[in-house]
């Protein structure tokens, strides 16, 4: 079954406006993770939070992660339409030396010069 | 920007053809993994290695195989391709460092089986 799974799954804003992803999982992790993927291309890894963790900041991006929810958000302020991307949350198992990491289906953002 | 690399980026080859898809990194990291997408789809493991001479299968089945002989080289190979192997497929490392978890990805290659 699908760990992670981003909402929504699809969002337009216009450049300058805030843009707020959110992402839910079903099992216990180790670490949760956003990563960004231009079209057609690899993905890049944006910023990781580990489940000690509530809110981590890195440039224009805010995460927040809820362990008794299950559920993390990625906020970007201030978005550019370079922020056009796809962004996928994507979750580490617990324990041992297991680095799989599962990933969900995304939300694609556009941002609208 | 992370030093891995796929080759080919763009494949188009008819059904039944043996393919290699190559992955490189030049890390050091011990880990590597292949996923595959669809378009607008999420990313399915499908082999992964934790070094040396190690190689497992993922969590989607494949038909595809993959040998690690080399640290730095984990190519994937198709003996018999078929257009529901049509995909993008992205090679990607990590380390066993504290920053394990991150992975790294390199540009992926896009599958066309006619």
């Amino acid at each position: 079954s699908q760990q992670g799974e981003e909402d929504p799954q699809a969002l337009s804003i216009q450049e300058g406006e805030n843009a707020t992803m959110n992402c839910s999982y079903k099992t216990s992790i180790n670490n949760l993770q956003w990563y960004r993927q231009n079209s057609g291309r690899g993905l890049v890894h944006l910023i990781l939070i580990r489940s000690n963790e509530r809110e981590k900041h890195s440039g224009r991006l805010r995460v927040t992660l809820d362990t008794s929810k299950k559920s993390s958000s990625l906020l970007i302020t201030a978005s550019r339409a370079a922020d056009t991307a796809s962004y996928f949350c994507a979750t580490g198992s617990s324990g041992g030396s297991n680095y799989k990491l599962t990933f969900g289906k995304g939300t694609l953002l556009t941002v609208n010069p | 920007e992370a030093d891995i690399y796929q080759t080919p980026r763009y494949l188009v080859i008819g059904t039944g053809k043996k393919i290699t898809l190559e992955c490189s990194q030049t890390m050091g990291h011990d880990k590597m993994y292949w996923y595959q997408q669809d378009p607008g789809m999420e990313l399915h493991l499908i082999h992964y290695s934790y070094g040396v001479n190690s190689t497992e299968k993922g969590d989607l089945s494949s038909e595809s195989t993959v040998s690690r002989i080399r640290t730095e080289h984990f190519p994937l190979t198709l003996e018999s391709a078929r257009p529901s192997h049509t995909s993008q497929y992205l090679c990607a490392s990590s380390d066993r460092g504290t920053r394990g978890e991150t992975q790294y990805f390199g540009p992926g290659t896009r599958l066309l089986v006619l």
